[in-house]
């Protein structure tokens, strides 16, 4: 069974600059997660999908960041304009059911270095 | 909303040892689930073993074990003969079962570097 799927795994841009991340979820996974995890500390939960809905979008911000998951399958996250606190790696994770004991399972990742 | 910590930054254990990495958490809810995640170099997420608070016997996966107390908020992951290739970042983690809508990720701590000494 192929896992998710992350794409790029590492990026570099400058500030004010902007850029996307790309990820595709187990095959038949429901629900999807991004979750940023800033040097040094736990991921820290940005939004949820549940098939292509949002469930939550609460840590997000929305004034730069923005998300979506086009037929309720592949997602990508989007940073404009990027700011250098936005450094970070950004874990993408999905599971199969949304409530209920289901595990997530995570991709590898992508690290995002602003200058 | 609900908090983990893990006061513990770094451990370090010789290989074969046994090693415990501490976690507590706050919550208000009664029904939860709680989880021990290993993250290698890869950056990738690997579920080690979980919890489901309802449950008064301890998990165990193989070397890896639980000490879940529910009274006291705290739930610490015993390691036995260690091996060189459990080095790696291991985060203690938090998903509530809630009644009504809302998200259901996960709340993590901030982690522990664990090093195995040869």
């Amino acid at each position: 069974e192929a896992g998710v799927a992350q794409s790029p795994r590492y990026k570099i841009i400058e500030k004010r600059q902007s850029v996307a991340f790309w990820c595709n979820p187990i095959s038949g996974h429901a629900t999807l997660y991004w979750y940023q995890q800033i040097l040094g500390q736990g991921p820290k939960l940005l939004i949820q999908f549940q098939n292509n809905g949002v469930v939550d979008d609460s840590q997000l911000p929305k004034d730069r960041f923005s998300a979506e998951r086009l037929k309720g399958v592949d997602s990508t996250l989007k940073i404009q304009p990027a700011k250098l606190e936005d450094s970070a790696v950004y874990l993408c994770a999905s599971s199969l059911r949304y409530r209920g004991y289901t595990e997530a399972f995570f991709g590898q990742g992508t690290r995002l270095t602003v200058v | 909303a609900q908090t983990v910590t893990q006061s513990q930054p770094e451990m370090s254990v010789q290989e074969a040892e046994t090693v415990t990495l501490s976690c507590t958490y706050d919550t208000s809810e009664s029904d939860y689930y709680l989880f021990w995640y290993k993250q290698p170099p890869s950056r990738q997420m690997i579920l080690v073993i979980r919890q489901e608070a309802y449950k008064q016997q301890n998990a165990t996966e193989n070397r890896f074990s639980v000490n879940f107390q529910k009274a006291a908020k705290s739930f610490s992951l015993k390691i036995s003969d260690s091996q060189l290739g459990d080095a790696a970042m291991y985060f203690c983690a938090y998903r509530g079962l809630y009644s009504g809508g809302g998200a259901d990720g996960l709340t993590f701590g901030k982690g522990t570097h664990l090093i195995i000494q040869p």
